[in-house]
């Protein structure tokens, strides 16, 4: 079964740091391009960070770019978000989305359950 | 970046056809795709490309697209459809990785 199972939620101080992962299996990892999609509580979804295949290209939105780090690691089957410098509007839902294309068609066709990211003192 | 649009709220009667539209000047370089939500749950991906449906998606899902606007229309909408809705498409600045989504729909079946 194709899967993504996200873990590393939790509750952290403004300013600190967390690192999510996000554990891939049923597919072959390396093949695929990942993101991180977030939603606020109550809000739409929002695109976070995108990494190539090889985890050579790599973009992020700008709402988190120099305070987030994503990257993965092919012989774990894993995805990772590195969170620094952490604001209280970054408390959301985190999932990993896989990307798929197809003739020139983008979409994110597998996604995790969610680790939730909360942010208060 | 681009930003996609689409009504806040929509409601339909039960077995009726709803269409949901996203409006954005990515959509005249990348065809949209659509994502349902549910209450506590993920997104899953439901319309890809011009009009492609992931297996198990059913039938009664449809899209279309138009210069810069993308459809998503359900025809004979069942009380399970009442959900969040999506539009994505890749972000038209040049960088193929970055992507943006749509302010979401919520659909209501009557």
């Amino acid at each position: 079964e194709v899967q993504l199972v996200e873990s590393g939620g939790g509750l952290v101080q403004p300013g600190g740091s967390l690192r999510l992962s996000c554990a891939a299996s049923g597919f072959t990892f390396s093949s695929y391009e990942m993101n991180w999609v977030r939603q606020a509580p109550g809000k739409g979804l929002e695109w976070v960070s995108y990494i190539s295949s090889s985890g050579s290209t790599i973009y992020y939105a700008d709402s988190v770019k120099g305070r987030f780090t994503i990257s993965r690691d092919n012989a774990k089957n894993s995805l990772y978000l590195q969170m620094n410098s952490l604001r209280a509007e970054d408390t959301a839902v985190y999932y990993c989305a896989r990307d798929d294309e197809r003739d020139y068609y983008y979409y994110m066709d597998v996604w995790g359950k969610g680790t939730t990211v909360t942010v208060s003192s | 970046s681009s930003e996609l649009t689409q009504d806040p709220a929509v409601s339909v009667a039960l077995g009726q056809t709803v269409r949901i539209t996203c409006q954005g000047d990515s959509l005249r370089s990348y065809y949209a795709s659509w994502y349902q939500q549910k209450p506590g749950q993920a997104p899953v991906l439901v319309i890809y490309g011009k009009n492609n449906r992931p297996s198990g998606i059913p039938d009664r899902f449809s899209g279309s697209s138009s210069g810069n606007t993308a459809s998503l229309t359900i025809t004979g909408a069942q009380a399970e459809d009442e959900a969040d809705y999506y539009c994505n498409s890749r972000d038209s600045s040049g960088n193929m990785g970055v992507y943006v989504f749509g302010t979401g729909t919520k659909v209501t079946v009557l």
